[in-house]
């Protein structure tokens, strides 16, 4: 099956920066998004990116795009501890039944930021 | 204020003991689904679907049936729940292929 990859686990100080990685399967692959689940809560949209971007900057956030190995990253800048928190990364993928998108998530990285 | 409602957001039940987790959503969304939250498995979807009265089976619907009469209401029934559904819920919707899902808190089942 179709499988996006993440790295289970990241440990960071406060202050550096921290890049989460995840590797995703489809080429064709329109939008890949970054969603962030607190503790207790639901998912929620952190960024994406369109898949004819290289690189997206939101303010700590800098989004990268490896089209060509097809890997992703988040990098969170001046890390904080209200940062930690599990990552997704999450790929639209085409469905066999037709035309219908899904979108298809990795495993989720475990952020924690040490004092 | 735009949101997904889950509920409960705790359920703990008995082997073989029907239930019901509703989702509601107010923002018109035609395209709703269900997740399940497994450590080291991410999210896996179990159902969803594509507008009223239009329904599909996600990766893992073994063992979970979904109805979609409205379009608000997407509930996910476990007719007979057994403990490896023990798990955490989570319902989404949005609108249009590319845009990103709205994710309801969460409903955490444990079957004993």
């Amino acid at each position: 099956g179709e499988d996006v990859e993440q790295s289970l686990f990241l440990s960071v100080r406060e202050g550096d920066s921290s890049v989460i990685n995840c590797t995703y399967t489809d080429s064709s692959s329109t939008y890949l998004y970054w969603y962030k689940q607190e503790p207790g809560a639901g998912l929620q949209l952190l960024t994406y990116i369109f898949s004819n971007m290289d690189m997206k900057q939101d303010q700590r956030l800098t989004v990268l795009l490896n089209k060509k190995d097809k890997h992703l990253s988040l990098r969170i800048a001046d890390t904080q501890t209200g940062d930690s928190a599990i990552y997704f990364c999450a790929e639209i993928l085409f469905i066999s039944s037709g035309s219908a998108r899904q979108l298809t998530f990795g495993s989720g990285t475990q952020l924690t930021v040490l004092p | 204020e735009a949101q997904v409602t889950q509920n409960p957001r705790y359920l703990i039940t008995v082997t073989g003991k029907k239930l019901t987790v509703t989702c509601s959503q107010n923002m018109n969304h035609e395209y709703m689904s269900w997740y399940r939250q497994d450590p080291g498995l991410g999210l896996r979807q179990i159902y969803y679907s594509m507008n009223v009265e239009v329904t599909d089976k996600g990766d893992v619907p073994e063992g979970y049936k979904v109805s979609r009469k409205e379009k608000r209401n997407f509930p996910l029934i476990l007719e007979s729940p057994s403990p490896n559904q023990t798990s955490l819920y989570f319902c989404a919707s949005r609108n249009g292929h590319n845009s990103p899902l709205h994710f309801g808190n969460g409903t955490r089942l444990t079957v004993t």
